[in-house]
């Protein structure tokens, strides 16, 4: 069955830092999503992306967030300067298109620590 | 977005059907009801959906309430492996993004 993948599977950095979380969505998926969770938080939804742009962004996605789909497999996230309450886990979401009956397929996440 | 309530936790034992509950009272024409849930230390997973007829699939059942404002998720034979947090979501009919609470966390015992 395809999956959503994501690469690093932890990541610790320094604060300050620049750090590019990746992940493979499904191929023939067209919507990409990031999310992160706090540990012992809710999962928060971050960014959507379609057609090569940003449809919605939440108050989280600030300036110093930024998504790319660089290729046909890739949707990257970066964070340009890591702050220590950037540590969370960070899961990539795809789905084939935007409508209430279709189902968002999660990645396994990346865990962030930042230092 | 439509508001739901769901317990913070329930408690089941293995083999036996377990009823999640989850109230809507706001909830709108065009929303859907969806369940995901979330494995220890894993990402959400879509576990099932409906709009107003009861629904069924390999992982579970959904009753949907003939006035739409509650929906139960019913395991039928609870196993350890489903000891999760499960979610349920409201989903408008062209909505992007997914909007989690604090969901239910079920514990199985053996």
């Amino acid at each position: 069955e395809p999956e959503v993948t994501q690469t690093p599977s932890h990541q610790v950095t320094q604060m300050g830092q620049e750090v590019i979380l990746r992940c493979v969505p499904i191929s023939n998926h067209l919507y990409f999503y990031w999310y992160r969770q706090i540990l012992g938080q809710k999962v928060e939804f971050l960014v959507s992306f379609y057609n090569n742009e940003i449809s919605e962004k939440s108050e989280i996605f600030d300036d110093q967030f930024s998504v790319e789909r660089p290729d046909g497999s890739n949707f990257t996230l970066k964070i340009r300067s890591t702050k220590l309450e950037d540590s969370a886990m960070y899961f990539c979401a795809s789905r084939v298109r935007s409508a209430g009956t279709e189902t968002q397929y999660f990645g396994p996440g990346t865990r962030l620590l930042v230092l | 977005d439509a508001k739901t309530t769901q317990p913070n936790s329930m408690e089941s034992n293995e083999e036996e059907p377990v009823h999640l509950p989850c109230n809507h009272s706001t909830i709108s024409g065009t929303d859907y009801i969806h369940w995901y849930r979330q494995l220890p230390s894993q990402g959400p997973e879509y576990v099932i959906h409906g709009l107003t007829s009861n629904v069924n699939n390999r992982m579970a059942s959904l009753a949907i309430a003939e006035d739409r404002k509650s929906s139960t998720l019913i395991l039928h034979r609870a196993t350890l492996r489903d000891a999760a947090v499960y979610y349920c979501i409201l989903i408008y009919y062209n909505t992007d993004k997914l909007i989690f609470g604090t969901g239910t966390r079920l514990q199985v015992f053996p």
